[in-house]
Order: C-alpha cells, then structure tokens, then sequence
C-alpha cells in the first residue's frame, strides 16, 4: 500500500464550484505539505502543517484553505474554484527531524 | 524573487552520455540541498542529497556537485540510460523550525535518447 495517498486522482469542476482534495498517510509523519506544480514552473507551497495544531500560509495560499483533521490527514480546497487553478496538485510529508519529503501520487484537476 | 534557479528548462542526451543540471541559490541559511527526480504520472521522490560542509556527493551513477563560494550544485547523471528520463527538480532548504520548508527549483525535462 502506498505511503501517501490522494483522492480523486483526476477532477474536473466548473467555475464557482467548491472543491477538496484529500491526503492521507501512514508513515506517521508530523509534517504534511500542499504544493501544486504547473508546466515550467515547479513545484510552489500552498500550505504546511507541521502538526494538527499549527497551519502556515505558503507561496502561493490566496483562493486555497487547508483542514488538518488528524496527524495522518490534511485536506485542500478551493472554494471557489477558478481556471488559472487548473494544475497538478501534490501532497508531501516529512518527519520532524528529517528534511526528505515523502510525496503523493497527485492530483489532476482541471477547472473549466 | 526565485531563490533557486534550474537550468536548463530541457534536457536531450544520448544513452551514456553525461547530463548535466545546474542549480544556483540565493539565500546564504541554506544548507541543506537535495534533488527530487519525477518520472509522468507519479509524484517526486528523492534522489540524492548534499549539506555544503562536502563539495560532492555520489550515489551509483548520480554526483552532486556543490560549491558554497558562488551559491551553485549540480546534478551529473553518468552513462544516462533511457530509464533517467524524467523531470529532476533541484531544492534547497534551512534547518530548524520553519526552515526546513523546501524551496523548489522550476525543473529539468531530461530525455535520454536509445
């Protein structure tokens, strides 16, 4: 079984629609991250938790909110959800002490 | 204000040449420096690492290159096997507390022809 998991694998909405993208995890990690890559511009952070309690604002965070459910779950959603959020979205994970970040298989979304 | 810079955008080489990708930093409280390698449809995994008190890191095929004075690593994949191709992202981070957030370089699509 995989580490790190996503669902949906693939979503398609329309425009104003409210959409969340889920992650969990067994590796017992404290750390879960959201990062969304787009062609030619890499992986950016949306938000990060380092435990259940403490939520941070990333790079790019406006039109996106974040829930910590558990240790082992973070959630991502969109509100409203616009074209330009059309993107590959990644959930990672890393222990407290350890720098190497443990990375979910995706999701595609596309907003029309 | 991009604190890691990756070039090239794209990569061909042929089957067991050298590849070659550059990373350049800007922010001196790094020091930790790894590289993540993508293959389509999967998320990135780590593929090797380096902290600047060592210039060089190797791990079978793959070596990092690191000189601390002009803020540069490098990413050399010897005898490149079609199985390399994939999209390699150079990353730097701090250490301790926020700091080990990772800060992404924007990617290499290397090919590496049969």
């Amino acid at each position: 079984d995989a580490d790190v998991t996503q669902t949906p694998r693939n979503r398609i909405t329309k425009t104003g629609k409210r959409i969340m993208l889920e992650c969990s995890q067994t590796k017992g990690h404290d750390r879960m991250y959201w990062y969304r890559q787009d062609p030619g511009l890499g992986l950016q952070l949306i938000y990060y938790s380092f435990d259940v309690k403490d939520i941070n604002k990333g790079e790019i965070s406006d039109g996106y909110s974040v829930s910590r459910q558990a240790q082992a779950k973070f959630s991502l959603s969109l509100e409203s959800a616009i074209p330009n959020q059309t993107a590959l979205y990644f959930c990672a994970t890393s222990d407290a002490h350890r720098e190497t970040q443990y990375f979910g298989p995706g999701t595609r979304l596309l907003v029309l | 204000q991009q604190q890691v810079k990756q070039s090239p955008q794209s990569l061909i080489v042929q089957k067991g040449g050298i590849s070659i990708i550059n990373c350049a930093y800007e922010n001196t409280a790094f020091d930790y420096f790894p590289w993540y390698q993508q293959f389509p449809g999967k998320g990135p995994a780590l593929l090797i690492a380096i902290r600047p008190d060592v210039s060089e890191k190797k791990e079978g095929r793959f070596t990092i290159s690191f000189n601390k004075s002009a803020k540069q690593f490098s990413l050399h994949i010897m005898d490149s096997q079609p199985g390399d191709s994939a999209t390699y992202f150079c990353a730097a981070s701090g250490s301790g507390g926020s700091n080990y957030k990772l800060t992404f370089g924007k990617g290499t699509l290397l090919t590496v022809n049969p």
